[in-house]
């Protein structure tokens, strides 16, 4: 069974500060990962979406990398912004003999002004 | 593009009543799946529909709760009766092949 684990459980940071979120997952048989970016009482928004071919992919000031033979994958934001403030939740996904994905309980992350 | 629909957004029952969600998934999105929420947790799955058929249940508590998926389109779960417990954000998501889920708004369940 995939475990999922994000660390740290939560992040202050002062505006402008660059700053990078961990996911380790134990099971490295997936076809991608996704980042995924929820805001308090709101759904689910996707970020990143990495397959299992590539190693990072980048969105204006996200870039995630993908390690899967070490299971582990880094968020990184650049110059964060008050906006940036939300849960972050790593989820890799589907693989052999498995369909869904799987989360962590995410990052909170606060940006102050 | 309309992404995941959801609806209700809230919904407060007082416990042992029954309660339903929809979802409206993106058009053409054949894989439709129910997640539920905790406080302070990530999703967890409920169930997957591959169109209409339900090819993971196992981790739905299907003594009081059952889920559709009409023509392979449209979904609904359902909780009959619901308990304090069940008191989470339901959340619907839809993906094709491996290019990535994409969530509804979720539906913020509280039982009283």
């Amino acid at each position: 069974k995939q475990e999922v684990t994000q660390i740290p459980a939560a992040l202050s940071v002062p505006e402008g500060e660059n700053l990078v979120l961990n996911c380790s997952f134990t099971d490295s048989a997936i076809y991608n990962l996704q980042w995924f970016r929820q805001d308090p009482g709101k759904g689910l928004t996707s970020l990143l979406l990495i397959q299992s071919s590539q190693r990072e992919q980048t969105s204006g000031r996200l870039n995630a990398s993908l390690d899967k033979s070490s299971g582990r994958s880094t968020l990184y934001i650049a110059a964060s912004q008050p906006g940036d403030s939300a849960t972050y939740l790593c989820a890799p996904g589907p693989g052999a003999g498995s369909y869904q994905l799987t989360f962590g309980k995410g990052t909170k992350l606060s940006v102050i002004p | 593009e309309a992404g995941v629909v959801q609806s209700p957004r809230y919904k407060i029952i007082e416990k042992k009543q029954p309660v339903a969600f929809w979802c409206n998934p993106i058009s053409g999105h054949n894989t439709l799946y129910w997640y539920r929420q905790n406080l302070g947790q990530g999703p967890e799955l409920l169930i997957r529909y591959e169109n209409e058929e339900a090819v993971d249940d196992s981790q739905l508590p299907k003594d009081r709760f059952s889920a559709e998926r009409l023509k392979g389109v449209d979904s609904t779960l359902k909780i009959q009766p619901a308990e304090l417990g069940d008191s989470a954000v339901y959340l619907c998501a839809s993906s094709l092949g491996t290019a990535g889920y994409t969530f509804g708004s979720g539906t913020r369940l509280t039982v009283v």
